[in-house]
């Protein structure tokens, strides 16, 4: 069965630094990956997936993503940090060889980005 | 938050009442999406609708119901049966029903049991 996972509860980043979010998959075939934000009480916001093709993937608000197949990871990142950044953050992953066809997320890493 | 919209935003329960949360989308969408999101536990699918006039229960359908009548409305009644209801409820539309395909979600109902 296909499964992600975001081994960060929270990740607290200076302003203007890079950020790193971690993400990691396992599914039987190829995966399609995602990630959403998540403002306080606030619905999910789409930033980008990956497919196929190009393993870095560009997506909203300047940030980036980077599939390794090798290491099975996804993991979100952005070259200098904003306070507005700061929210939950959600990795999702579909498999294509999995018969159930729905996209399983993860339980979210808290980004903290400090002033 | 796009074309999904919620009602109401906050929402509070009795025990032993039934409650109906509303999602509708304009985006001409074909699938529909419940989920449930509990601090720490991330999201859980609680019914999923392919196209009008049918939907398949999710991994925590148990106490939920839900009505796929038309193809912009996907309304949610939390039942009695949900013994822990208490929990922010998002829905979410696609395009189609695809592996690769994008999910829209709305802004969230905030139910609380009294």
């Amino acid at each position: 069965a296909q499964s992600v996972a975001q081994p960060e509860d929270q990740v607290n980043v200076a302003e203007g630094n890079p950020l790193t979010v971690k993400c990691t998959y396992s599914v039987s075939g190829n995966p399609y990956l995602f990630w959403y934000v998540q403002y306080p009480n606030r619905g999910l916001q789409f930033l980008l997936k990956y497919i196929t093709g190009d393993n870095l993937v560009k997506g909203s608000y300047g940030f980036e993503a980077e599939f390794n197949k090798s290491q099975t990871s996804f993991h979100l990142k952005k070259p200098s940090a904003l306070v507005s950044d700061s929210a939950l953050y959600f990795c999702a992953v579909s498999d294509p060889m999995n018969r159930d066809d729905k996209i399983i997320f993860g339980k979210g890493t808290r980004l903290h980005i400090l002033p | 938050d796009g074309g999904i919209t919620q009602s109401p935003k906050y929402l509070f329960r009795k025990e032993g009442q039934n409650v109906t949360l509303s999602c509708e989308q304009n985006l001409n969408h074909d699938a529909m999406y419940w989920y449930r999101q509990d601090p720490g536990q991330g999201l859980r699918l609680i019914y999923y609708s392919q196209i009008v006039n049918d939907f398949q229960k999710g991994d925590i359908a148990e106490g939920y119901s839900v009505s796929r009548e038309k193809k912009e409305s996907f309304p949610l009644t939390v039942t009695s049966a949900q013994k822990n209801p208490t929990a922010f409820y998002l829905c979410a539309s696609s395009e189609g029903f695809a592996y690769t395909d994008t999910q829209y979600f709305g802004p969230g109902t905030r139910l609380t049991v009294l």
